[in-house]
């Protein structure tokens, strides 16, 4: 149980195009996701808590307008780069919060899609 | 300063070994610390949670956390060639979502 799956896991783009990342629970209701960055050699960073039903709440420093998030059902969410350029590669991995439950060992993690932008 | 630092490795290791990875953080607010293994193409799985200071033990795997020094700690025991990944620590606030990851140390254990 408690597995959450990402597409594409790798995606390849031009520079100026626009790119959407889907996060799904698929066997449990995930009212709260997570979206997080790595670049390499650095720590996974929280980019935006997405809330189904309404906004997303982003990090310092993480252009919403830019990074657009949607979370319209309890078990999807997604993450579409905009105008994507060379230094928006980098390794997007999401995680679910499992609806009803607020600790940390609720939150499950996807396998994450490695973008790269030419 | 990083919130977490912990080495990258690489860490090679025999098989059978006790391996032990580590983190420091700054945050003396952290109240939530937890080791995750991730392997090649997977996404990152809880192997450990504590909650403030004290050991916490399962199977093969202890979790360390010494608050007053802010520093953590996973011990492998009789590791074998299937804990080979990366183990990444994280931290977080009470009532908080963020999680603050170290940079995740690559380990391989040698058959």
């Amino acid at each position: 149980g408690a597995v959450v799956s990402q597409h594409p896991s790798r995606v390849i783009c031009k520079s100026g195009t626009s790119v959407k990342i889907e996060c799904r629970s698929l066997d449990f209701q995930a009212t709260t996701m997570f979206w997080y960055r790595q670049f390499p050699k650095q720590s996974l960073m929280l980019m935006a808590t997405s809330n189904e039903g309404s906004k997303a709440t982003y990090e310092q420093g993480v252009e919403k307008d830019k990074f657009l998030i949607n979370h319209a059902s309890l078990t999807l969410s997604t993450l579409t780069v905009t105008s994507a350029h060379p230094e928006d590669s980098s390794f997007y991995i999401c995680s679910a919060r499992v609806a009803g439950k607020s600790s940390y060992n609720e939150q499950f993690f996807g396998p994450g899609t490695r973008l790269t932008v030419l | 300063q990083k919130e977490v630092e912990q080495d990258p490795g690489p860490l090679s290791v025999p098989e059978g070994a006790i391996v032990s990875l580590n983190c420091t953080y700054s945050n003396s607010a952290f109240q939530y610390f937890m080791w995750y293994r991730q392997y090649s193409r997977k996404g990152p799985e809880l192997l450990m949670y504590t909650y403030s200071s004290g050991n916490k033990e399962d199977g093969r795997f202890t979790a360390q956390v010494d608050k007053s020094s802010k520093y953590i700690s996973l011990f492998i025991r009789d590791s074998q060639p299937s804990d080979s990944a990366t183990y990444l620590c994280a931290m977080g606030e009470s009532g908080a979502n963020n999680l603050f990851f170290g940079t995740g140390t690559r380990l391989t254990v040698i058959p």
